[in-house]
């Protein structure tokens, strides 16, 4: 089975904090994204990578940076927290090509106070 | 730009009735069209999925017929259990740069079915 995993399931940060989110899959997917989920907005992306060292911005990309050093691992940085990015973000990943199915992790709370 | 529109819930049902949730999209060329399921607490889960028109994805009774005239791909099951409470989100793939592909996803419908 394909696994996405993110390393934290609930966090608390301040705002102007620095925070990562972490995101690791098994399957040697090309592409890794990172959504987030907010009540009747449903997922919006805010950035993916289809290749080590790449990046392409998403919906809402403003607020965010992501690093992508390892081909299995894909972090979301918010260089300094506000209140309006408390959400539930979800990590993804894919293979390359039309068609083919996103998996995800099991998300992220994010609370910024 | 394109896009996914799905009903709007919450959608209320008892046990073993017939469920249909309605999706449209818009999209250049010819995308494939998914529904993912998230369970309370979870990340989202692949329920089905079509990638070219007139298939029909189906999966744990439900199904969905990609329909190329009426750019739907509408979500059914005959008989709904309780145990299929969540949202349900359809999502279409579409070409972003190259041969790379991004979801972008509906707004979510939540279903709750009661005993």
């Amino acid at each position: 089975d394909v696994k996405v995993t993110q390393s934290s399931r609930y966090l608390v940060k301040r705002t102007g904090e620095k925070v990562f989110l972490e995101c690791v899959q098994d399957m040697d997917h090309e592409n890794m994204f990172w959504y987030r989920q907010d009540p009747g907005l449903g997922l919006r992306l805010i950035y993916f990578s289809y290749d080590v060292k790449m990046k392409e911005k998403g919906d809402i990309p403003e607020g965010y940076s992501v690093s992508r050093e390892k081909k299995e691992r894909f972090s979301l940085i918010l260089e300094s927290a506000s209140t309006n990015q408390t959400s539930m973000y979800l990590c993804a990943s894919s293979l390359r090509g039309a068609g083919n199915t996103i998996y995800f992790g099991e998300g992220s709370w994010l609370t910024v106070v | 730009g394109d896009s996914v529109t799905q009903m709007e819930g919450p959608v209320t049902l008892s046990e073993e009735a017939f469920l249909t949730i309605n999706c449209t999209y818009t999209a250049t060329g010819y995308p494939s069209l998914f529904w993912y399921v998230q369970y309370p607490g979870e990340g989202l889960q692949l329920l089905l999925k079509a990638t070219k028109a007139d298939d029909k994805g189906s999966n744990k009774g439900f199904e969905a017929t990609y329909r190329k005239e009426t750019t739907s791909f509408h979500l059914e099951k005959g008989s709904v259990q309780v145990s299929d409470s969540a949202v349900y989100f359809c999502a279409l793939s579409t070409l972003s740069g190259g041969s790379n592909y991004k979801l972008t996803f509906g707004k979510g419908t939540l279903l709750t079915v009661n005993p």
